[in-house]
């Protein structure tokens, strides 16, 4: 079964260094997002791609971070100047037309621990 | 996207139908309720939609009440592994509009 894959599954960084979390969304997918999951909190919406650019994103999404679709195949998110609160589960989702765009498939994340 | 409520917590005995209520009384007419679940720290694991019918799918039933107000989301024979927390989301069934994850129910299945 197809599935949406995350890199790195774990990654512990300094404050103020630059982060970027790799994702492999499935491959006829359509609509890409971000979510991110402090521990013992909500899933929070990040931000939302498609047709190579953002669609929508939250109030969490502010000028540090920054997604891009390189290739047909990655979508990254980067934050630039990682903070102690940027420590969290990160999510990468996609969906496609069979479904419908509520379906969305998840990765396993990847935890970032900023020190 | 209209809010819904979930209780916070329920037991369920292993092997007994799990029975989750969601209350979406704003839900409007184009939006569809849908189901995921969690866990642990795994990423959200999409179980089911529907709009008005009642939905049956390999994991559980969805049963969307007559006026849509409410529904309820059966696992049939639950097991540990089932054990998670469960979110009723309601949104349009188009792209470009997120999802937005609340509390969810926690749902503990025992022995």
């Amino acid at each position: 079964e197809p599935e949406v894959t995350q890199t790195p599954s774990h990654q512990v960084t300094q404050m103020g260094q630059e982060v970027i979390l790799r994702c492999v969304p499935i491959s006829n997918h359509l609509y890409f997002y971000w979510y991110r999951q402090i521990l013992g909190q909500k899933v929070e919406f990040l931000v939302s791609f498609y047709n190579n650019e953002i669609s929508e994103k939250s109030e969490i999404f502010d000028d540090q971070f920054s997604v891009e679709r390189p290739d047909g195949s990655n979508f990254t998110l980067k934050i630039r100047s990682t903070k102690l609160e940027d420590s969290a589960m990160y999510f990468c989702a996609s969906t496609g037309l069979a479904g419908g765009p509520g379906e969305l498939f998840f990765g396993e994340g990847s935890r970032l621990t900023v020190l | 996207d209209a809010k819904t409520t979930q209780p916070p917590s329920m037991d369920c005995a292993e092997g007994r139908a799990a029975n989750l209520p969601c209350n979406h009384s704003t839900i409007s007419g184009n939006e569809y309720v849908y189901w995921y679940r969690q866990i642990h720290s795994q990423g959200p694991q999409y179980i089911i939609h529907g709009l008005k019918n009642n939905e049956t799918n390999e994991m559980a039933s969805l049963i969307i009440t007559e006026d849509r107000k409410s529904s309820t989301l059966i696992l049939p024979h639950a097991t540990l592994r089932d054990t998670a927390v469960y979110y009723c989301i309601v949104r349009l069934f188009t792209g470009g509009f997120k999802t937005i994850f609340g509390a969810g129910t926690r749902l503990f299945v025992k022995a």
